[in-house]
């Protein structure tokens, strides 16, 4: 199981934004997160924690190992408000987090 | 261009069977592990199933809650994925998407589909 907090956030233009993955086991670094915006596929951010796919701003950045693990956003940006998810890739079932929708304020 | 594009999807009545394909482009599907995924309207994502590539002997996963349900299965030759959707319930309704999982010192999703809603009711 997979407990991402907030399930929802508002934040400003430029602020920093910090979500949370917690396991309820350890999964190593065994952990992606993905970007969802309205209407359209999710879209991969980090995988193995900490690893920023290709063409992701370097704004995003992910940290964490065993069952605690961050996404940060360090200026957040227009085109970043959407819904945020983990996934666990350790093991089955692949579980996804709740989800962190980040808001306008 | 790698490219999912997803299709089957509709209206069906409880107890009834549906088939999705996701159609795959750009790449070679047999190198690739591949997952449907739901989202039912307003919630979060679920996975639902996987199919691992040639090179894991096309073994499957389920979820717990589709399992002896639905069956995943793939046509390398024809760059195809499909979920076969028995038994449905009014909880199945949601959109599927297809997603192709790649790795590279880890395990991601790199490219999904558009997604085909299922709407289970009668």
């Amino acid at each position: 199981q997979l407990t991402q907090s907030p399930s929802s956030l508002s934040a400003s233009v430029g602020d920093r934004v910090t979500i949370t993955c917690r396991a309820s086991q350890g999964i190593s670094n065994s952990l992606v997160w993905y970007q969802q915006k309205p209407g359209k596929a999710p879209k991969v951010l980090i995988y193995a924690a900490s690893t920023l796919q290709s063409g992701v701003p370097s704004r995003f950045s992910g940290s964490g190992s065993g069952t605690d693990f961050t996404l940060t956003i360090t200026s957040l940006q227009p085109e970043d408000f959407a819904t945020y998810y983990c996934q666990r890739r350790d093991s089955y079932p692949l579980t996804f987090g709740g989800g962190t929708k980040v808001e306008i304020k | 261009e790698v490219q999912l594009v997803e299709s089957g999807g509709g209206l069906v009545q409880p107890g009834g069977s549906l088939r999705l394909s996701c159609e795959a482009s750009g790449f070679i599907l047999s190198d690739h592990h591949m997952d449907w995924v739901r989202q039912v309207a307003g919630k979060g994502l679920e996975w639902v199933a996987r199919s691992r590539n040639k090179a894991n002997s096309y073994t499957i996963e389920y979820a717990a809650s589709v399992k002896g349900r639905f069956t995943i299965s793939r046509d390398d030759s024809k760059n195809s994925l499909d979920l076969q959707m028995n038994s449905l319930k009014t909880e199945d309704t949601a959109v599927y998407y297809c997603a192709r999982t790649s790795y590279s010192g880890g395990w991601y999703s790199d490219y999904w589909g558009q997604g085909t809603l299922v709407t289970v009711s009668s």
